[in-house]
């Protein structure tokens, strides 16, 4: 089993729609938590970043930290097309060394 | 945001031919990486570096080897290419930190590779 689980998708939704993203994971060690957007064919870039838990709201974006049941989600709200692409989560633990553990992506796919 | 660069970009390239992925960043990061991605599918580690003349495999067995001679370059080479080696490399670097921003990975652009 995979330490970081994430649905890979299709996830297709009307522009306009609230997305909602999420991972599960195994190791509750794990204490820093990430979303990374990948456009096709391009690296990933920094999307949100939290610690521990709790909620933290960027724009359009907010990432949610439940560690007590060890889940954790992003919401995009009034989605746009320009919002396809895959998002990845990515976390690790407090000793780790920056060494970051994926899920697989989430493909999405906004639609004007 | 993240100044973190690769080249080239697209290569394609015979069987056997020897081929050097470069990867330079203007951050001063101490911790650089690279990872392998197919289409669709999940980032791997293949190589991790966390400073000067410090390099270690990653989670994914490669046939690549890595240099860090300098900090802001980390190169990737591939002494024979062989077309299971066709995939999108991806460079990243981090700062050093004890918690922040410091723990996330900033990724380059990626270089597709072709090998026929």
């Amino acid at each position: 089993q995979k330490e970081v689980e994430q649905d890979p998708g299709p996830l297709s939704v009307p522009e306009g729609a609230i997305v909602s993203l999420n991972c599960t994971y195994s190791n509750s060690a794990f204490q820093y938590f990430m979303w990374y957007r990948q456009y096709s064919r391009k690296g990933p870039e920094l999307l949100m970043y939290t610690y521990s838990s709790g909620n933290k709201e960027d724009g359009r974006f907010t990432a949610q930290v439940d560690k007590s049941s060890k889940y954790i989600s992003v919401f995009i709200r009034d989605s746009q097309p320009s919002d396809s692409a895959t998002y990845l989560c990515a976390m690790n633990r407090n000793n780790a060394g920056n060494m970051l553990t994926f899920g697989g992506g989430t493909r999405l796919m906004v639609k004007p | 945001e993240a100044d973190i660069y690769q080249t080239p970009r697209y290569l394609v390239i015979g069987t056997g031919k020897k081929i050097t992925l470069e990867c330079s960043q203007t951050m001063g990061h101490d911790k650089m990486y690279w990872y392998q991605q197919d289409p669709g599918m999940e980032l791997h580690l293949i190589h991790y570096s966390y400073g000067v003349n410090s390099t270690e495999k990653g989670d994914l067995s490669s046939e690549s080897t890595v240099s860090r001679i300098r900090t802001e370059h980390f190169p990737l080479t591939l002494e024979s290419a062989r077309p299971s080696h066709t995939s999108q490399y991806l460079c990243a670097s981090s700062e050093s930190g004890r918690g922040g921003r410091g723990e996330t990975q900033y990724f380059g652009p990626g270089t597709r590779l072709l090998v026929l």
